[in-house]
């Protein structure tokens, strides 16, 4: 089955405390992307990623690291979480043209 | 840069009756636009979405939506509505085909009342 896996669903941790929420794509897709969707806000763009290697910042970067060592895969890295990285994110992948994006099923994050 | 807006950020809708829900967004240069459903607890999926060609576009689950340039508008319509169609729509566009970008409304929510 096509798809876009997260991992964790859920996530509690301390502040200052290095975490990964992983992400991974079976479809063979050259874009991914994260995204954080906070209410009222919508979901904004962090990094993304145009292949291999390839990667660029969103909207809302700060804070936030990310790596594409290899096409599937497409961690995303809090060195130092803080409470207002409490949100849920979303990994995405797409072909690139009209594809559209195929999302996972979120990861919510909480800082305390 | 470019926006999406969704003025509405609720809407709610007696089962059967039909629903728009609205999206504009500002950009001078060619456009792709989304519209994603978020149910409860769970992520985004695809419900329709304009490249080109006909402005009225057709999608999952009954909605379809119609892309005015002049108006830079892609509302969302549903004839008759469901129990099943409560959860979160976006309203997405990509101008920049480099990059993929995918910027969002602000999501409105629809409550179907039984």
């Amino acid at each position: 089955e096509a798809q876009v896996t997260q991992n964790p669903r859920y996530l509690i941790t301390v502040t200052g405390k290095k975490l990964t929420v992983t992400c991974s794509q079976n479809m063979n897709h050259e874009y991914m992307s994260w995204y954080r969707q906070d209410p009222g806000l919508g979901l904004r763009q962090i990094y993304y990623s145009m292949n291999v290697e390839v990667t660029d910042k969103g909207d809302v970067p700060e804070g936030y690291k990310v790596s594409r060592k290899e096409k599937r895969n497409f961690p995303l890295i809090l060195e130092s979480p803080s409470p207002n990285q409490t949100s849920l994110y979303f990994c995405a992948s797409s072909p690139g043209g009209p594809g559209g994006y195929t999302f996972g099923s979120g990861t919510r994050l909480t800082v305390v | 840069a470019q926006s999406v807006t969704q003025l509405d950020s609720q809407v709610p809708v007696f089962e059967e009756a039909p629903v728009e829900l609205r999206c504009n967004y500002s950009s001078s240069v060619s456009v792709y636009l989304f519209w994603y459903v978020q149910y409860p607890n769970q992520g985004l999926q695809l419900l329709l979405k304009y490249l080109s060609g006909s402005t009225l576009v057709k999608g999952i689950n009954g909605f379809e939506a119609e892309f005015n340039k002049s108006q830079t508008s892609f509302h969302l319509r549903k004839p008759s509505v469901h129990i099943s169609d409560t959860a979160e729509y976006f309203c997405a566009v990509i101008t920049n085909f480099g990059n993929e970008k995918l910027t969002f409304g602000t999501g409105t929510r629809l409550t179907i009342i039984p």
